[in-house]
């Protein structure tokens, strides 16, 4: 079946630098998500990329759709605590479901 | 709206006992989803429903888990009989009109199988 791989699992940084998630799946996707879990907390959605090559922006987050639509990734550009937490992408596939990847647990030490 | 509301926040119970979980979606969603979320496993998804009908049940971990959807507006997760491994944290979520919409999570219920 249809796969969702996350990597890193764990990232830890130092104020001010940067941090980047990679999601990758085993087949073409309609669309991938990205959620952010804070600790004790819920995943939240962030944002929605559908059409390959797509690149939007929210402030210091970045997310990167794949030509293939088989890939994805989020930047962040000068981490913050406040930006601590799971993030989590989710895939999409034509007539099925969104298909959670590991997460990637950020933290950032001040 | 209130967003996706889940019932209890915590629930602590001995092994054996049976355990229900309440959740009741975003109105005029036609999607809701059970997941659970382990620190080994991550966020499993155990079944969606679709209009109050069950989908894919596929991810539901075997006969003493069991979810209904009586209406659009509430759906329950039972385990009976509850055992220690089904420690964590159980969400509930919904969806506008597609399985691949965004979804929108409750803050979840917290178990605890003593």
């Amino acid at each position: 079946g249809q796969q969702v791989m996350q990597i890193p699992q764990y990232q830890h940084v130092q104020e001010g630098e940067d941090f980047t998630t990679y999601c990758n799946s085993s087949t073409t996707l309609s669309n991938i998500q990205w959620y952010k879990q804070r600790p004790g907390g819920h995943p939240v959605f962030l944002i929605q990329l559908v059409k390959s090559g797509e690149v939007k922006k929210q402030k210091r987050l970045t997310f990167q759709f794949g030509e293939a639509k088989k890939n994805s990734s989020l930047h962040i550009t000068a981490t913050q605590t406040t930006d601590v937490g799971t993030y989590f992408c989710a895939g999409g596939n034509q007539g099925g479901k969104l298909i959670f990847g590991q997460g990637t647990e950020l933290s950032v030490k001040p | 709206d209130a967003g996706v509301i889940q019932s209890p926040r915590h629930e602590v119970t001995e092994m054996g006992q049976e355990v229900t979980l309440r959740c009741k979606p975003i109105s005029g969603h036609d999607y809701l989803f059970w997941y659970r979320q382990t620190m080994m496993r991550g966020l499993e998804l155990l079944i969606y429903f679709n209009n109050n009908v069950p989908i894919d049940d596929s991810g539901m971990p075997e006969d003493r888990f069991s979810a209904k959807m009586p209406n659009a507006s509430f759906s329950t997760l039972k385990i009976q009989p509850s055992e220690p491994r089904d420690s964590a944290v159980y969400f509930c979520a919904s969806s506008l009109r597609t399985d691949t919409d965004t979804q929108y999570f409750g803050p979840g219920t917290r178990l605890t199988v003593l």
